[in-house]
C-alpha cells in the first residue's frame, strides 16, 4: 500500500507570492489534515478535510486555504507569502471515521520564503 | 484548548534507557500518542494508550500514564543510535467529535556512543 505523498518536497518562494502544495492520501482514506511545523512553534494544525468538506480548522489567517477533491487528494494554498511562512508543511491522512484512528504522515514540503 | 508540554532535548548514552515526558491539560483526553520524526521525514506513530490504561508495553517501548497528574511518559529501553529523532506527544481531547490530536513541540533525543 503506497504511503502519503506530498509534492513538491522543496519549494523556494519570495514574499508576496502564492504557493500551492499537494497531498495524496493513502488509498481509501477520506480525511486529510495539514500541519505547519516550525522550530519555534512546533506542530500546528491548519485544517482537516473529509469528503471534500473542511471539517476542522486551526487558528491560521485566511491566507491559508485548502481544498479536497473527489479522489481525496488535497491541496493547500498560501497567498501573499510572508517570511514567517517558512516551514515544513505536513499532511496526514486517516479514514477519518473513528475516534483515535491513526494518522499517517507524508514526508512534508519544505517551504522557504525569501 | 488543550495544551501539551514536553522538554525540548534529551541526551543519553547508547545502551541506557531514555525517558521522555509529556504533560497535558485536558483531563477528558481519550487517546494519547507518541510519534517519532526522523530527519527529513514525516511523523510515524510509535504507540498509543487509551485513557483507561495506566501502562502499555511494546517491545523496547513502555508508555506510562498518570491521569491524576496528567502526565505521560515514553521509556525506550536499551537506546540505540538509530533512536535519535524527535519524539512528539499528542493528545486527543474529548471535544466536539474532533479527531484531531494536539501535539507537543517535540523532544529531540540525542543518543551518543
Amino acid at each position: 500500500k503506497a504511503g502519503v505523498t506530498q509534492t513538491p518536497r522543496y519549494l523556494i518562494k519570495t514574499r508576496g507570492q502564492q504557493v500551492t502544495l499537494s497531498c495524496s492520501p493513502i488509498s481509501g482514506h477520506r480525511s486529510v489534515s495539514w500541519y505547519q511545523q516550525t522550530p519555534g512553534q512546533g506542530l500546528q494544525f491548519l485544517f482537516e478535510y473529509f469528503s471534500e468538506t473542511q471539517r476542522n480548522k486551526g487558528n491560521f489567517p485566511g491566507r491559508f486555504s485548502g481544498r479536497q477533491f473527489s479522489n481525496s487528494r488535497s491541496e493547500m494554498n498560501v497567498s501573499t507569502l510572508e517570511l514567517g511562512d517558512s516551514a515544513l508543511y505536513l499532511c496526514a491522512s486517516s479514514t477519518g471515521t473513528g475516534e483515535g484512528d491513526e494518522q499517517f504522515f507524508g514526508p512534508g514540503t519544505r517551504l522557504t520564503v525569501l | 484548548g488543550e495544551d501539551v508540554e514536553q522538554s525540548l532535548f534529551l541526551s543519553v548514552r547508547e545502551g541506557d534507557s531514555s525517558v521522555i515526558n509529556c504533560t497535558y491539560t485536558d483531563s477528558s483526553s481519550t487517546y494519547l500518542y507518541w510519534y517519532k520524526q526522523e530527519p527529513g521525514a514525516g511523523l510515524q506513530l510509535l504507540t498509543y494508550i487509551f485513557s483507561n490504561m495506566d501502562m502499555k508495553q511494546d517491545q523496547r517501548l513502555t508508555v506510562l500514564l498518570n491521569k491524576k497528574d496528567k502526565h505521560l511518559s515514553l521509556r525506550i529501553a536499551d537506546t540505540q543510535t538509530g533512536d535519535s529523532a524527535i519524539y512528539f506527544c499528542a493528545v486527543l481531547p474529548l471535544s466536539g467529535g474532533s479527531y484531531i490530536p494536539t501535539f507537543g513541540r517535540g523532544t529531540s533525543l540525542i543518543v551518543h556512543p
